[in-house]
């Protein structure tokens, strides 16, 4: 299996913009995970979808961050507007039931709003 | 609300030595699962160990194991035969089955010296 597939690696944008995130979860998982690192605040879990359903969402931090997961092989994260301190490196992690079960991570995408 | 420490910031082990990295944890429950992660300097996170609260046998995969002692509620991760690629930050995480969460601890930085 490819793994879970993130893109982009990376992306630079200005203050503002708006900024898109995918991912794709490794076939067979039901569980989708987004979560955030920085130095400040290490690793934050985002939001949580299970069959495609968001479960949690407690962790995005504010109205400018969505997620979809329209099908179960894809998700979007999306900022808009984005700002300085979303500047970070988002994982997204994918489960076969749950969290409870090992989260396998995708690369990261590390993003950098000026 | 669960927390992970992981006391250690940063250690280093000669290669071919033994090291073991400390984890506390902070719960009122009794069903959980502890996990370790590695994240090497090309960021992808990647699962080294999972442990189920209920089992009494300590997780063990090839050169690491875990020494997990449940009512101290400290997951130690031992790492024998250190090699150069075992050079990572290693991240504590705590499963929490109500909260449907993982928590990470702040992460030890381990670098193994040739």
């Amino acid at each position: 299996d490819a793994g879970v597939i993130q893109s982009p690696r990376h992306e630079v944008t200005e203050m503002g913009q708006e900024v898109t995130l995918r991912c794709k979860p490794i076939s067979g998982h039901n569980s989708l995970f987004w979560y955030r690192q920085t130095m400040m605040r290490g690793l934050e879990l985002l939001i949580y979808f299970n069959n495609n359903v968001p479960i949690d969402d407690s962790g995005m931090p504010e109205d400018r961050f969505s997620a979809k997961m329209p099908n179960a092989s894809f998700s979007t994260l999306k900022i808009q507007p984005s700002e300085p301190r979303d500047s970070a490196v988002y994982f997204c992690a994918s489960s076969h039931s749950g969290g409870a079960d090992t989260q396998y991570f995708g690369p990261g995408t590390r993003l950098t709003v000026l | 609300a669960q927390t992970v420490t992981q006391s250690q910031p940063e250690m280093s082990v000669q290669e071919a030595e033994t090291v073991t990295l400390s984890c506390t944890y902070d719960t009122s429950e009794s069903n959980y699962y502890l996990f370790w992660y590695k994240q090497p300097p090309s960021r992808q996170m990647i699962l080294v160990i999972r442990q189920e609260a209920y089992k009494q046998q300590n997780a063990t995969e090839n050169r690491f194991s875990v020494n997990f002692q449940k009512a101290a509620k400290s997951f130690s991760l031992k790492i024998s035969d250190s090699q150069l690629g075992d050079t990572a930050m290693y991240f504590c995480a705590y499963y929490s089955g109500s909260a449907r969460q993982l928590t990470f601890g702040s992460g030890t930085q381990l670098t193994v010296l040739p």
